[in-house]
């Protein structure tokens, strides 16, 4: 059971490329959530799917683009990269709606230069 | 929006001692407040969590409070050990009305325990 997985786990990108990073779950989730982790800061929001075909903006969604196709996956799309967007990456899904037991992946650390 | 603040920044205890991290929210309908730990290039991973029918939860060394009254809640870490030594955030999320289902975080304490 791989539970979450993220990749890529390094990333360098120069200013104005685009990515996408990974995230699939193998729980059957409906919920599953992108967050940014700041040096020295607690992780902020960026996007949330409460299922297939449904996604929603947190707290900081600028510069971020979503989808949801599948239960199991749900990519984040980074368009023009800025070094704002310099951060640890974490993907996370849950089997309920207030989060419960919910399950991280490994992040993905990206440096935007 | 939820807005939560965590305290202290920094936390270091002789092996042993008890640890207690506090955390406070703004919106009063939340209803959920787990607690993460986040060891060093590793992911958060939930320790402990309460809801707000409850008062107090315990699992072995570590107990989580909630004062609803006051929007207050504290993770205490009784006879700690190295391994406890980590980064904790707190966090606190409501299920329903606007901003519910997301989760906002606490900034974070980094709990050094000296043996």
């Amino acid at each position: 059971n791989a539970g979450v997985t993220q990749t890529p786990k390094f990333r360098i990108l120069k200013i104005g490329q685009s990515m996408t990073l990974q995230c699939t779950q193998d729980m059957n989730h409906n919920y599953m959530y992108w967050y940014r982790q700041d040096p020295g800061m607690g992780l902020k929001l960026i996007y949330y799917s409460v299922g297939a075909g449904i996604t929603d903006k947190g707290e900081v969604p600028n510069g971020y683009n979503v989808s949801r196709s599948t239960t199991e996956d749900f990519p984040l799309r980074l368009e023009l990269a800025a070094p704002s967007q310099t951060s640890v990456y974490f993907c996370a899904s849950s089997s309920g709606p207030v989060m419960g037991w919910a399950f991280f992946g490994q992040g993905t650390r990206l440096t935007v230069v | 929006g939820e807005n939560v603040e965590q305290h202290p920044s920094t936390l270091s205890v002789q092996e042993g001692d008890s640890a207690v991290i506090k955390c406070t929210y703004s919106d009063s309908a939340s209803n959920y407040f787990p607690w993460y730990k986040q060891e060093l290039g590793k992911r958060p991973q939930l320790i402990i969590d309460i809801r707000s029918n409850v008062g107090e939860k315990k699992d072995q060394r570590i107990a989580v409070t909630l004062n609803k009254t006051a929007k207050h809640f504290s993770l205490h870490i009784t006879e700690t050990q190295p391994e406890d030594s980590a980064v904790y955030f707190c966090a606190a999320s409501k299920d329903s009305g606007a901003g519910s289902y997301q989760l906002t975080f606490g900034k974070g304490t980094k709990l050094s325990v000296i043996p």
